[in-house]
Formats: C-alpha cells, structure tokens, sequence
C-alpha cells in the first residue's frame, strides 16, 4: 500500500518568500505530525493533528508557520516571510489511531533551502 | 527536562560482528520507545518499540532492543551486523504525558565494514 507522501521533496526559497508544503499520509490514518529536522539533527516535534484539529501546536518555532488539515486527511505546512534559519527538512509523519503507541510513519520529507 | 540521549555520533561494526547502538532517556514515568532508521534522501523507517511487557523487543531487519526501566536505556542490538545495516539510527521516546510529541535523540551513525 501507499506510505506517507510529501510533495515537494526539494524547495529552494529565496528569503522574505513564503513556501507550502503538503502532506499526503497514510489512508485513514487519524493523527498527523509535522517535525523539523536540521542538518545532523534528530527530528523536532512542531505540531499535530486528529483528523481536522490542530491539537498540539507548541512546537512551531514562530507566528510565521502554519500548519492545516481542512478535510482531515491531506495537510499542508505553510512558513511565510522565510530566512535562513527555516533550511531543515521537513519530516510529515501519520498514524492509524489515537494510542500513545501507536507507529508514526514517515514520508521522505521536503528539503527547503532558503538563500 | 524530557530529552534522549545517544552518546555515540558513530559506531562501527566489522560485517558479522555483534553491534549496538546506545540510547538513554530522561523522561517522568514510563515511555514508549521507538527505534528508527535512516537511509539517505529517505524518511525515517520504523524499526521496533517498546510499550509495555517483555523488555526484549524484536523488530525488523534482525534488530532488538533491550528495555532497562534501571538503567533507563533502550539499546538497539543485532547479533551479526550486515553491510546494509549502515545508515544513521534514531531513538524516539513518547512520555506518558504527551499525546503526541516524541523527542527524537540525536542519530547515531552505523557503519558496517565488509
């Protein structure tokens, strides 16, 4: 079956441009997740979703990211007036239910570059 | 503060040796832990967790992970190491508390010589 996908895997951005980046997870999977994951880093948790709501969004990193999920399925993070400090990838990860151990799949991710 | 700590940036294995990947965790009460691997260009692929019961844990690949409520560490073990094992590795943890962030460790790099 399909995994997780993210579109698109490599965005260069010039500073001051605002970028969107989709999320398409697994089919029916209820939770989405969105981390940011710098270079030679572990990923970091920024916000997620349970089907249409936002529920946790304490670690988005500034009023400049934006994150939704209208439909509860497809999310798009959103990063406006982007600098340089934003170059990371960006990690979409989505699981079945609501569980605490439940398995986060990841997508590959989108590599932003911001000149 | 919650954290996860994988003190080695590298490990390297001689092909058909034993290999494991350290991973220590700070966190209140009992966590779930995760283990996740990544390949280059690629996401990150799910290896194994721990959720509750026996504290040996096996996953994919051959890998296994020993749970140490003491010791609280959760290290990722193989008995005979493949030259496809080499990639960079990451411990997750999931606090109790938390109904959905998990604090990653920082990657440790697996490299296995033929």
């Amino acid at each position: 079956g399909a995994g997780v996908s993210q579109s698109p895997r490599y965005k260069v951005a010039k500073r001051g441009q605002d970028v969107a980046l989709r999320c398409d997870p697994i089919s029916g999977h209820v939770s989405l997740f969105w981390y940011q994951q710098a270079l030679g880093q572990g990923p970091e948790f920024l916000t997620y979703f349970q089907n249409e709501a936002q529920l946790d969004k304490s670690g988005l990193p500034s009023d400049r990211f934006f994150a939704e999920r209208p439909e509860g399925s497809v999310s798009t993070l959103k990063i406006q007036r982007t600098q340089q400090e934003d170059s990371a990838v960006y990690l979409c990860a989505s699981s079945l239910g609501l569980a605490g151990g439940e398995t986060q799949y990841f997508g590959p991710g989108t590599r932003l570059l911001v000149l | 503060a919650q954290s996860v700590a994988q003190p080695e940036d590298q490990v390297n294995v001689a092909e058909g040796n034993p290999l494991t990947v350290k991973c220590t965790y700070s966190v209140s009460g009992n966590p779930y832990l995760f283990w996740y691997v990544q390949y280059p260009n690629r996401g990150l692929q799910f290896l194994l967790k721990y959720i509750t019961g026996d504290n040996l844990v096996k996953g994919s690949y051959g890998f296994e992970a020993e749970f140490n409520k003491s010791q609280t560490s959760f290290h990722l073990k193989k008995p005979s190491a493949l030259v496809s094992d080499s990639a960079l590795y990451f411990c997750a943890v999931r606090p109790l508390s938390s109904a959905s962030k998990i604090i990653f460790g920082s990657g440790t790099r697996l490299s296995i010589r033929p």
